[in-house]
């Protein structure tokens, strides 16, 4: 129940492609879904969060899809680039702050010049 | 100016040694948190503090003590080292989440290497 599944595990797309990863969850008690970009060398840094209230946020090239009644949610990454490439964390928490974060296993995106 | 910093960033020593990791945030957040980061990448949460109070701990072994002497400080000491707990150790802190949800801000991680 505490589980976040995050596929796939890696992940290669051409320059200019999209980016898509998904994650899917059971605790339907989870309403805060960040996700987290992680450089080789550096620590997660958040990209983009969405509550279960909206189905869709954008930030730039970067979209979170959010299907509340199926409990999955996406990121996509329109027009790749190569300074992209790094590995992509999906999470969960709920309210009040459980004080964690439930991390998926991570994706690491390849994007090829 | 570094929002969340930690020492040192590389660690190698013996099994069975005892040794430190030091973080510090500037951003005035109320909670820190240790994470371990294995081989596989997945992120895990080992301790979070609030105010200085531990709130969770994740079934951590009895060697991995946390101590927390100010809201900006968060150390986690180790001792009798294994070689399974080699892993990137994250701190990260927060508001404090009962408020609202927050974003966690990451340090740089310290890559520990027990031979």
């Amino acid at each position: 129940q505490q589980q976040v599944k995050q596929s796939p595990q890696s992940l290669i797309v051409q320059k200019g492609g999209i980016s898509i990863i998904n994650c899917a969850y059971e605790n339907t008690a989870f309403d805060y879904f960040p996700w987290y970009q992680q450089f080789p060398g550096k620590g997660p840094a958040l990209l983009i969060a969405i509550r279960p209230d909206v189905s869709e946020k954008k930030e730039g090239r970067f979209t979170i899809s959010f299907n509340k009644s199926a409990k999955q949610f996406s990121l996509h990454i329109m027009d790749s680039q190569p300074g992209d490439s790094a590995t992509y964390f999906c999470a969960a928490s709920m309210s009040p702050g459980t004080y964690k974060y439930i991390f998926g296993t991570g994706t690491r995106l390849k994007v090829l010049a | 100016d570094t929002a969340v910093s930690q020492t040192p960033k590389y660690l190698v020593t013996q099994m069975g040694n005892d040794k430190s990791i030091k973080c510090e945030q500037n951003l005035g957040h109320d909670t820190m948190y240790w994470y371990k980061q294995d081989s596989k990448k997945f992120l895990k949460i080992m301790f979070s503090y609030n105010n200085k109070e531990l709130i969770i701990n994740e079934t951590v072994p009895n060697r991995f003590s946390p101590k927390s002497p100010d809201k900006a400080h968060l150390n986690l000491h180790i001792n009798s080292l294994e070689l399974g707990d080699s892993a990137v150790y994250f701190c990260a802190s927060s508001q404090d989440p009962q408020r609202a949800h927050n974003e966690q801000f990451f340090g740089p991680g310290t890559r520990l290497t027990v031979l």
